[in-house]
């Protein structure tokens, strides 16, 4: 069964900097493409970053670019979000999510719970 | 970015059948795919490529659709349909949709 468990959510003030995990069981982890996706309290999906199999190809949403990194660790099977110069704007549940392909399709074929991430004075 | 607009909010009975429809602000060919969100959980990924059904995906969903105007059909409807259904497009960098609520009578 493929698992996806995020980790690291919690309350950040402006400008701080927090860093998210995704651990990854039930497929080998290596072998896909893989993207963070956030949803902002009662509000609708909004893409962040995707990031190849290899890690060799990072992709962000123009309002992350410069401020959040995506990274991976395949020997551990973990994907990471280091978030940086936080706002309130990035108030939000981070899921953490597969891509079905090595590359980037774009398409989310398996999601985490969520971590939640609070942005705030 | 290519915006997509979803149908609003529905109401429909059990056993009826369902379109939900979903339109891009340019072509997206068939780059367009769907999820589900219950209350309280995560999206699952429905339909990809916009009419190929994910695997466990009960037969009941179906998707069509190219360029600009796709659908998302539900027949018949169950009550454990009620969710939130969100389309979107992997034709460049992805966006959502606002997300049709579907609620059962």
């Amino acid at each position: 069964e493929v698992q996806l468990v995020e980790s690291g959510g919690g309350l950040v003030q402006p400008g701080r900097s927090m860093k998210l995990s995704c651990a990854a069981s039930g497929f080998t982890f290596s072998n896909y493409g893989m993207a963070w996706v956030r949803q902002a309290p009662t509000k609708g999906l909004e893409w962040v970053a995707t990031i190849s199999y290899d890690g060799s190809s990072t992709y962000y949403r123009d309002s992350v670019k410069g401020r959040f990194t995506i990274s991976r660790d395949n020997a551990k099977s973990t994907l990471y979000l280091q978030m940086n110069s936080l706002r309130s704007e990035d108030t939000a549940t981070y899921y953490c999510t597969r891509d079905p392909t090595m590359g980037t399709s774009y398409v989310m074929d398996a999601w985490g719970q969520g971590a939640s991430v609070t942005v705030s004075s | 970015d290519t915006v997509l607009t979803q149908s609003p909010a529905l109401a429909v009975s059990p056993g009826e059948r369902v379109t939900i429809s979903c339109r891009a602000s340019e072509s997206v060919s068939t780059l367009m795919h769907w999820y589900q969100q219950k209350p309280g959980q995560q999206p699952k990924l429905l339909i990809y490529l916009a009419s190929n059904l994910e695997s466990g995906v009960p037969a009941r969903f179906s998707g069509s659709g190219s360029g600009t105007d796709f659908t998302l059909t539900i027949d018949p409807v169950e009550a454990d349909d009620t969710a939130t259904y969100y389309c979107q497009q992997s034709w460049n960098d992805p966006t959502f949709g606002a997300g049709t609520k579907l609620e059962l009578k």
